[in-house]
């Protein structure tokens, strides 16, 4: 199975503030890769598609970028509405496997 | 709009079976892959299995290959997982939810709200 890594595991940051998290593939996946957000108590919510399309409805602030097996989700100004936990999803081959999260929280 | 909703969760002693519903509206029966995604307590997302549009193809976590089952009745959009020989590391939120691509797979676009099952003695 493709394993995903995720860093940074948590971040604090601050409103406004622009923020990066990357998964790493274990092997190449294209651009097989998903990003979500959770919030506490929520179902996840689908931010990014193939490694940089953004789904209608949400915010252009989030952007995705691929290099290699390196995928990059970034929120150009942090909003109070988006500290949560990100997850990335390769979608590439059975079995999807998901990074193990990164939680954004407020400094 | 597309809505996802899971029924059949409960507590269940280690070594049963319990079988989990998902009712899909909102969109075309059959056109579209569905998944089951859990979430143990305080823990990160794992994919669980995935039946395709025509129900033809599945696939399952390592975790759960033999032991779970995924089916999916078309007519009535429903989805299916039955779980036997449950384990104490079963304990999840299972969620439901649907694939993007048209008779293919993609990302994980719509998600239902969760069914709890906990595996305990």
């Amino acid at each position: 199975a493709i394993q995903m890594t995720q860093s940074p595991s948590s971040l604090s940051a601050s409103v406004g503030d622009r923020v990066t998290i990357t998964c790493r593939a274990s092997q190449d996946i294209r651009n097989d890769l998903g990003w979500y957000q959770q919030k506490p108590g929520k179902a996840p919510k689908l931010l990014i598609y193939a490694a940089s399309s953004l789904p209608g409805g949400v915010p252009s602030r989030f952007s995705g970028s691929r290099s290699g097996t390196d995928f990059t989700l970034t929120i150009s100004s942090l909003q109070p509405e988006d500290f949560a936990t990100y997850y990335c999803l390769q979608d590439y081959n059975f079995p999807f496997t998901f990074g193990p999260g990164t939680k954004v929280d407020l400094k | 709009q597309v809505q996802l909703v899971e029924s059949g969760g409960g507590v269940v002693q280690p070594g049963r079976s319990l079988r989990l519903s998902c009712a899909a509206s909102g969109f075309t029966p059959g056109s579209h892959a569905m998944h089951w995604v859990r979430q143990a307590p305080g823990k990160g997302l794992e994919w669980v299995a995935v039946i395709s549009d025509d129900g033809s193809d599945k696939y399952y976590a390592d975790s759960v290959k033999g032991r779970f089952t995924i089916s999916s009745d078309s007519s009535k959009n429903t989805l299916l997982l039955q779980m036997n020989s449950l384990r104490a590391e079963d304990t999840a939120v299972y969620y439901c939810a649907r694939d993007r691509a048209l008779h293919d797979y993609d990302a994980i676009d719509h998600w239902g709200q969760g069914t709890l099952v906990s595996v305990s003695s």
